[in-house]
């Protein structure tokens, strides 16, 4: 199957700074990625749709301010958490669809990254 | 109510079992079906997926559709430790092709 890589997997980082996650589609080009957060025990909640060459669109209650998303090609797309709270520690997941896959429900989703904001 | 429901378990069954993991959803428009499977602090792993009513297999998976019942399953055989993650049956979005998930439900394969 398709492979999306994230970068890092893991961070931690102090209060106040910034962070950026990437998500790569290795194998395959998307239109279309998907940003998650999930914390312990709970489901994966969806943040945002990014869409390359435009503006994401978030769901309602995310701050777009806040986590900010750049999908510059059709291959990689970043997340950044800006000004990261203790409160913003969670395991970011990210999806893409392969637009090639026939399939416009399939996606596939990378291994995740951890941050801890101390 | 939700539109998919999911007992979130734990479920817990000895290894060789077949595991019954079942959804039930509530919109009629919903068109495409899916399982997916997450193993702690891992990414979700697209399972299985189909289109209409009636039985998908592959290996040790059968998805199952009834949408005259609004009733999806997912069978495993032959169960293994490996088999021990969270099982998630997700609604499809909408023109965004966003998925949605709930909860899911936990597994867990005793040796």
């Amino acid at each position: 199957g398709a492979v999306v890589s994230q970068h890092p997997s893991r961070v931690i980082c102090k209060s106040g700074t910034s962070v950026k996650i990437e998500c790569r589609s290795l194998d395959f080009q998307a239109t279309t990625m998907f940003w998650y957060r999930q914390f312990p025990k709970q489901s994966l909640m969806l943040m945002a749709t990014s869409n390359e060459g435009s503006k994401a669109t978030y769901e309602q209650g995310v701050e777009k301010d806040k986590f900010l998303i750049n999908h510059a090609s059709l291959t990689l797309s970043t997340l950044t958490v800006t000004s990261a709270h203790p409160e913003d520690s969670s395991f970011y997941i990210c999806s893409a669809r392969d637009q090639a896959s026939g399939s416009e429900e399939t996606q596939y989703f990378g291994p995740g990254t951890r941050l801890l904001v101390l | 109510q939700k539109e998919v429901e999911q007992d979130p378990g734990p479920l817990s069954v000895p290894e060789g079992a077949i595991v019954s993991l079942n959804c039930t959803y509530s919109n009629s428009a919903f068109q495409y079906f899916m399982w997916y499977r997450q193993y702690s602090r891992k990414g979700p792993e697209l399972l299985m997926y189909t289109y209409s009513s009636g039985n998908k297999e592959d290996g040790r998976f059968t998805a199952q559709v009834d949408k005259s019942s609004k009733y999806i399953s997912l069978f495993i055989r032959d169960s293994q430790p490996s088999d021990s993650a969270t099982y998630l049956c997700p609604r499809d979005g909408s023109s965004a092709s966003k998925i949605i998930f709930g909860s899911g439900t936990r597994l867990s394969i005793r040796p």
